[in-house]
């Protein structure tokens, strides 16, 4: 089972901030946070990941709290092309590790 | 990361028949898996396709249904056999990119009548 939490549904206004939040209450010491999303019709795509401190990248910003047990994804002005379905996973980093996703939150992003 | 090649794109099967979907690598990876990802739903795994050993089923799935092929680091294939309405869905291959997460194929989309 997956071992996060997530809104079913999100709506945010073309050129706002999209802030996505996932629950991880039982997330171990060395384990850490992806985040990957699924536009309609196509695989997930990795977006970023992290273990404690927060994270940025050229597609979004990802906030770990302190006591890691929930995070927030950070999509800083999102477009019509955000429109997705939004994964939080907590996984090992080893390269042997599956995927298990959960049901991810649906972003729509209204012009 | 990894660029994978999926193919059929999409298909529409008679029940009964089986549909052998072949997922490419342009590099060799260690691990491959195989998703599926019914009308409206979250992926689901289906097993993790082993390079020259047999593959790893989920709990649910069994090698009879889906047997899965992985000749060598960059290649497999997922045939669905038997098929009934019930198996119309997307199915998805993936392979690892070691730290930084995993890439997907585009997915094979079948339907099944």
């Amino acid at each position: 089972d997956a071992k996060t939490t997530q809104p079913t549904s999100m709506d945010c206004a073309e050129g706002r901030a999209a802030n996505l939040p996932c629950n991880h209450s039982t997330i171990s010491g060395n384990e850490y946070v992806y985040w990957y999303r699924q536009i309609h019709s196509q695989g997930p795509q990795y977006i970023i990941h992290g273990l404690k401190n927060n994270e940025t990248n050229e597609m979004a910003s990802l906030i770990i709290t302190e006591d890691r047990k929930s995070s927030t994804l950070i999509l800083p002005h999102a477009t019509l092309r955000d429109t997705a379905v939004y994964y939080c996973i907590v996984r090992l980093p080893q390269g042997d590790e599956k995927l298990v996703f959960g049901k991810g939150t649906k972003l729509t992003v209204n012009p | 990361s990894a660029v994978i090649s999926q193919k059929p794109s999409r298909d529409i099967c008679q029940r009964g028949t089986s549909l052998t979907i072949q997922c490419q690598v342009d590099s060799q990876v260690t691990m491959m898996f195989w998703y599926r990802q019914q009308p409206g739903q979250s992926l689901t795994l289906i097993a993790t396709a082993n390079q020259g050993s047999e593959a790893t089923y989920e709990s649910g799935f069994v090698i009879d249904k889906f047997p899965i092929s992985r000749p060598n680091l960059t290649f497999s294939t997922l045939t669905v056999s038997n098929m009934s309405p019930e198996d119309s869905s997307i199915y998805l291959c993936s392979a690892t990119g070691g730290h930084y997460g995993y890439t997907f194929g585009s997915g094979t989309r079948l339907t099944v009548v």
